[in-house]
């Protein structure tokens, strides 16, 4: 079984600030991929960055950063320069890698960006 | 190219109507899948085919929900006998690439009266 906890319901940042928002995972899989995924309100889930358990470099995809940890089970995202258009929800999922079957979810985190 | 479709965007019934919500992936891609989001929560695993294979209805949450999945590409998603607690925002998903990433549709918002 997978889990994936993220433990801040909601982040405030300032316009062109940095945010980390956080996400911790469990799971028995050997090999296993991370996800981020925003959601705007207009409520479609947008693809941002990917992480495999075997990567040796952490993600980074324009201005977003994946600060993976695998000892302690982390994988924040990272956002640098935040725009106002970055305010939503954001999720992180996972998914053993040996099989393409669903993505497991957090609870996700509304991030707002401040003027 | 085009992403995921999903339609209707928006469906309001009556309880004990049935409903279908249907899904169009992106082309080439052979597995889709279904997932439900209630108001502020996150994302509910229902449904997921893979090409010709016997598909994975592990998170239905009940024999009101079916899925079928016609020529390999087009799912309907089915609920009979709606119930309230059935509203909730239905994303649809196709996954590729070379990550073997699953990309959604806008959803499908549905309202049980």
């Amino acid at each position: 079984a997978q889990k994936i906890t993220q433990t801040q319901p909601g982040m405030f940042v300032q316009e062109k600030e940095a945010v980390t928002l956080d996400c911790t995972y469990d799971t028995s899989d050997p090999s296993y991929g991370l996800f981020w995924y925003k959601q705007p309100s207009s409520g479609e889930m947008i693809f941002l960055i990917y992480q495999g358990s075997y990567d040796q470099q952490n993600a980074t995809e324009g201005r977003y950063s994946l600060n993976f940890q695998k000892a302690r089970k982390s994988a924040n995202l990272v956002i640098s320069a935040s725009q106002l258009g970055d305010s939503a929800m954001y999720f992180c999922a996972m998914r053993p890698i040996t099989s393409y079957g669903k993505l497991t979810f957090g609870q996700g985190t509304i991030l707002t960006v401040h003027p | 190219g085009a992403g995921v479709s999903q339609s209707p965007s928006n469906k309001v019934t009556e309880k004990g109507k049935d409903v279908e919500l249907r899904c169009d992936p992106i082309s080439g891609h052979t597995a889709l899948y279904w997932y439900r989001q209630s108001l502020g929560q996150g994302l509910e695993f229902l449904i997921y085919f893979q090409g010709n294979s016997a598909p994975d209805k592990s998170g239905l949450p009940s024999d009101r929900f079916s899925a079928e999945r016609t020529g390999g590409s087009v799912s309907t998603l089915t609920i009979q006998r709606t119930q309230q607690e059935d509203s909730a925002v239905y994303l649809c998903a196709s996954r590729g690439g070379a990550q073997e990433t699953q990309y959604f549709g806008p959803g499908t918002r549905l309202l049980v009266l």
